[in-house]
């Protein structure tokens, strides 16, 4: 099982602002098999990246996803205000999915 | 625009069996490009693979409950659907289907999540 490790659990960030989550796997995840996703209160986790840095159908250019082998990152360049959520790393690599526990952007 | 929708029962008994559905409408489920998978959330918590289904019935799933689960698609009602056994209270979450796209891909549509209770 890949074990997947995001960090920090939560970023204090205010509009404007840029965002860098990181996520770290266990062993190299094969072919950039890894997709972001974002997560609001009461709503289903919406894809935002996959293939390590593919944007998703009408993800805006403020999301980018870069890295390779066993560490990645999901950057946001300027936070809007609906931007603060929770994100979610996934890998997608092997017959057994997994994902990291969560960073959690929340307005400072 | 592709559409899933969760159905099933909100409380289930302990020991008892949890079984859900999946509709899929505004696409065919017997498309040769993704799998259909399901993942649950417990309150508060990180989200959890359970497993994932081809239209032509390959399955994968997650070992550390594979014991328990079982998935399977209807060609015909556009459906797949889940079937968890003897369930405990760690089994009460918010189970979502999802279309994975390519070989147990990415989630790039997802319904909108049914809260599963287990509680006597």
């Amino acid at each position: 099982e890949t074990v997947l490790t995001q960090s920090p659990g939560t970023l204090s960030l205010s509009p404007g602002e840029r965002a860098t989550l990181s996520c770290r796997a266990s062993q190299s995840i094969s072919s950039s098999y890894l997709a972001w996703y974002q997560q609001k209160p009461g709503q289903a986790p919406r894809l935002l990246i996959s293939g390590a840095s593919s944007r998703a159908t009408g993800i805006p250019d403020r999301f980018s996803g870069s890295g390779s082998g066993t560490d990645f990152t999901l950057t946001i360049t300027r936070l809007e205000p609906e931007d603060f959520a929770v994100y979610y790393c996934q890998q997608y690599g092997t017959s057994m999915l997994t994902f990291g526990g969560g960073t959690e952007v929340e307005i400072k | 625009q592709l559409q899933l929708q969760e159905s099933g029962p909100g409380l289930v008994k302990p020991s008892e069996t949890l079984s859900l559905i999946c509709t899929v409408s505004g696409g065919s489920i017997s498309s040769n490009s993704y799998y259909w998978g399901w993942i649950r959330q417990p309150p508060g918590k990180g989200l959890q693979w359970i497993g994932s289904i081809y239209y032509r019935g390959t399955t994968y799933y997650n070992p550390s409950i594979k014991s328990r689960v079982t998935i399977s698609v209807d060609t015909s009602k556009n459906q797949f659907s889940l079937n968890l056994n003897s369930v405990t209270a760690a089994d009460t979450a918010v189970y979502y289907c999802a279309r994975q796209d390519g070989w147990l891909g990415s989630g790039d549509y997802w319904g909108q999540g049914t809260l599963v209770t287990v509680s006597s």
